[in-house]
C-alpha cells in the first residue's frame, strides 16, 4: 500500500513569490492535515481538509491556504511569500477527519522543504 | 491552554543503555489524546504510539515503553536496550476532544553512539 506522497520534495522561492505544494494521501483516506515544522516555532497546524471541505484551522494568516479534490488530493498555496515561510511543511493522511489527532492514526509524508530567498 | 513540554532538547547515550525521554502535557479536557511520534533524518513523522486519557495502562512494545500518569500529566517513553537506528528526533504531541489538532512538543534529539 503506498504511503503518503509529498511534491516537490524540495524548493526554494524568492521572497514575494507564490507557492503550491501536493500531497497525495493513502487510497481511501479522506482526511489530509498540513503542518508546519520550523526550527523557531516547531510543529504547528496549518489547516485539515476532509472531503472536501475545510473542517479545522489553525492560527496562520490568510497568505496560507489550501484545497482538496474529489479524489482526496490537497494543494496548500502560500502566496507572497516571506523568508519566515521556509520550512519543512508535512501533511498528514488518516481515514477520519481528525486533523491528525483523535483517536484515528494519521500516516505523515516525509515533507516538502521550503526555502524562501 | 494545552500544552507539550519535552524539557530534554538533545539526549546521548551508547548503544546498549536505556533511555527515558521525558514528556508533560497541559490541557483542561477531560477527554484527549497523547501520541509519540519518531521523526528521522528523511523527515516523515513515524507514529509510535497513541492513548487517550482513560487508558492509564502502561505499554510495552518490543524495546520500547510508555508510562502514563494523570496524576503528574506525564507520558514518558523509553527505550530499553538502545541501537543506533533509535537516533532521531522524538515528538510528543497532545490531541483534545475539544479541537483534533495536535499540539506538539519540542521534540528530543536522541543520539545513540556506538
Amino acid at each position: 500500500k503506498a504511503g503518503v506522497t509529498q511534491t516537490p520534495r524540495y524548493l526554494i522561492k524568492t521572497r514575494g513569490q507564490q507557492v503550491t505544494l501536493s500531497c497525495s494521501p493513502i487510497s481511501g483516506h479522506r482526511s489530509v492535515s498540513w503542518y508546519q515544522q520550523t526550527p523557531g516555532q516547531g510543529l504547528q497546524f496549518l489547516f485539515e481538509y476532509f472531503s472536501e471541505t475545510q473542517r479545522n484551522k489553525g492560527n496562520f494568516p490568510g497568505r496560507f491556504s489550501g484545497r482538496q479534490f474529489s479524489n482526496s488530493r490537497s494543494e496548500m498555496n502560500v502566496s507572497t511569500l516571506e523568508l519566515g515561510d521556509s520550512a519543512l511543511y508535512l501533511c498528514a493522511s488518516s481515514l477520519a477527519g481528525s486533523s491528525g489527532g483523535g483517536d484515528t492514526e494519521a500516516f505523515f509524508g516525509q515533507g516538502t522543504r521550503l526555502t524562501v530567498v | 491552554a494545552q500544552k507539550v513540554t519535552q524539557a530534554q532538547t538533545e539526549i546521548s547515550v551508547v548503544e546498549k543503555e536505556d533511555v527515558t525521554l521525558d514528556c508533560v502535557y497541559e490541557t483542561r479536557d477531560t477527554t484527549y489524546y497523547l501520541f509519540w511520534y519518531k521523526q528521522p533524518p528523511s523527515g516523515e513523522l513515524v507514529f509510535l504510539i497513541r492513548r487517550n486519557s482513560f487508558d492509564e495502562q502502561n505499554e510495552i512494545s518490543g524495546r520500547y515503553s510508555w508510562n502514563f500518569q494523570k496524576s503528574t500529566s506525564s507520558f514518558n517513553f523509553t527505550i530499553t536496550a538502545s541501537q543506533v537506528v533509535d537516533s532521531a528526533v522524538y515528538f510528543c504531541a497532545l490531541s483534545e476532544d475539544s479541537n483534533y489538532q495536535l499540539i506538539w512538543g519540542a521534540g528530543t534529539k536522541l543520539i545513540i553512539k556506538p
